[in-house]
């Protein structure tokens, strides 16, 4: 079984619509959740992180974290053309304390 | 400067040549990381050092070998390479802490193993 797990998309969503990135982790323990952003050609761009279950909003972003499901979200309301990338779940699960573990990564396209 | 640098940005190498990554944190943290990424497959933790101690995935070969002469710099030994080993390796920094913490990437050094 993966650490984490992401659907690999392509998620393709219309400018202005709400994008929903999912993201499940197979460690109960695990205690940190993280996205981040990846451009094309680019290394990877922290945009949020989430310690606790509910959500945590920052700007257009919003991440949701469910521990007893196992399960964390981002969402991206307006989205806008630039947010077009692959974002990648990471967690950090409890065998080290700073072994962070990622998912495949979700492209995201936004169309104009 | 900015938070986590690497150099080169490119690498070309032969099979028979040794090469070296660099990296280095302004950032104060105290844990520095490699990381290798292929196309289509999660970026795989190589090694770890965190105050200093390392910590490494076994199945990475030994044709990779880490050296953290301090908390700012990281390097990554390279010998003897294999083609697949081309990729994208990034190193990253973060401030160790039970739980962990966020963890900030350089810009990744792209190898091709010719």
């Amino acid at each position: 079984q993966k650490e984490v797990e992401q659907n690999s998309g392509p998620l393709s969503v219309p400018e202005g619509a709400i994008a929903s990135l999912n993201c499940t982790y197979s460690d109960r323990g695990s205690q940190s959740f993280f996205w981040y952003r990846q451009y094309s050609g680019k290394s990877p761009e922290l945009i949020m992180s989430i310690y606790s279950n509910g959500d945590k909003e920052d700007g257009r972003f919003t991440a949701q974290l469910n521990k007893a499901s196992q399960y964390v979200s981002l969402l991206i309301r307006d989205s806008q053309p630039s947010d077009s990338a692959t974002y990648l779940c990471a967690v950090n699960l409890k065998t080290g304390a700073n072994n962070l573990f990622f998912g495949t990564g979700t492209r995201l396209t936004v169309i104009p | 400067e900015t938070g986590v640098t690497q150099t080169p940005r490119h690498l070309v190498m032969g099979m028979t040549n040794k090469k070296s990554l660099k990296c280095e944190q302004h950032l104060g943290h105290n844990a520095m990381y490699w990381y290798k990424q292929s196309a289509k497959k999660p970026l795989e933790l190589m090694f770890v050092y965190s105050l200093e101690e390392r910590v490494e995935n076994n199945s990475v070969p030994s044709r990779f070998s880490p050296e953290c002469p301090n908390s700012s710099h990281l390097f990554l030994h390279l010998h003897t390479l294999q083609p697949e080993d081309s990729a994208l390796y990034l190193c990253a920094s973060s401030q160790a802490a039970r739980g962990g913490t966020e963890a900030f990437f350089g810009q990744g050094t792209r190898l091709t193993v010719v």
